[in-house]
């Protein structure tokens, strides 16, 4: 049984401050991770895709990855209150289009 | 360029009736996988379909069937709604690639939600 896990939160942090969001999963094979951010009553929102052990930067958007470790962590810089939404962990293995889900983490950046 | 489109966006339904889903992909997208989602379960895989073929299958009864046609437009069915089955369902795209260029981004649509009564 694939797992991923993600801190459940909520996880509130002031305007400006870094926020970091946290994930592990239990699939030694898994090849691709992606960061999604849904806000309420939305669909998910591809944000970040991480391949390779290391960092990826895009923008104030920060993905960590380490294989070895299994783990997989985002880093968003100068939060901003739009921010606010939950953030879900997303894996994938082998060759396959299925992706595996966190249950997400509840973010809230107060002004 | 148009993103994922879903239809319909809001559905009611009566247990034991039926009900199909459609989604257009990207333009050029040619795998589309569709999601359940609950407050309970969270995000869970149903299939995935790729050149009219289902290539992946998610831990689901039967009643939850799919199929993908030429122009790579999809649907799926859920016959003999249960109250359960209530549950924003999602169709997500993504590009055939070699996995090993790393190019397996999903994007999601924006959903169809279930209401079964």
């Amino acid at each position: 049984q694939k797992e991923v896990e993600q801190n459940s939160g909520p996880l509130s942090v002031p305007e400006g401050a870094i926020a970091s969001l946290n994930c592990t999963y239990s699939d030694r094979v898994s090849q691709s991770f992606f960061w999604y951010r849904q806000y309420s009553g939305k669909s998910p929102e591809l944000i970040m895709s991480i391949y390779s052990n290391g960092d990826k930067e895009d923008g104030r958007f920060t993905a960590q990855l380490n294989k070895a470790s299994q783990y997989v962590s985002l880093l968003i810089r100068d939060s901003q209150p739009s921010d606010s939404a939950t953030y879900l962990c997303a894996v994938g293995s082998g060759s396959a289009r299925q992706l595996t889900f966190g249950s997400g983490t509840q973010l809230t950046v107060l002004p | 360029k148009a993103g994922v489109t879903q239809t319909p966006r809001y559905l009611i339904k009566t247990r034991g009736q039926q009900v199909t889903l459609s989604c257009s992909p990207i333009s050029g997208h040619r795998s589309v996988s569709w999601y359940q989602q609950t407050p309970g379960q969270g995000l869970q895989f149903l299939f995935e379909y790729f050149s009219e073929t289902q290539r992946n299958k998610g831990n689901f009864p039967g009643r939850f069937s799919g199929r993908q046609f030429s122009n790579s437009r999809s649907e799926m069915n859920v016959s003999t709604l249960e109250l359960g089955d209530s549950a924003l369902y999602l169709c997500a795209s993504s590009l055939e690639a070699a996995l090993r260029r790393g190019n397996n981004e999903q994007f999601f649509g924006p959903g169809t939600r279930l209401t079964v009564l």
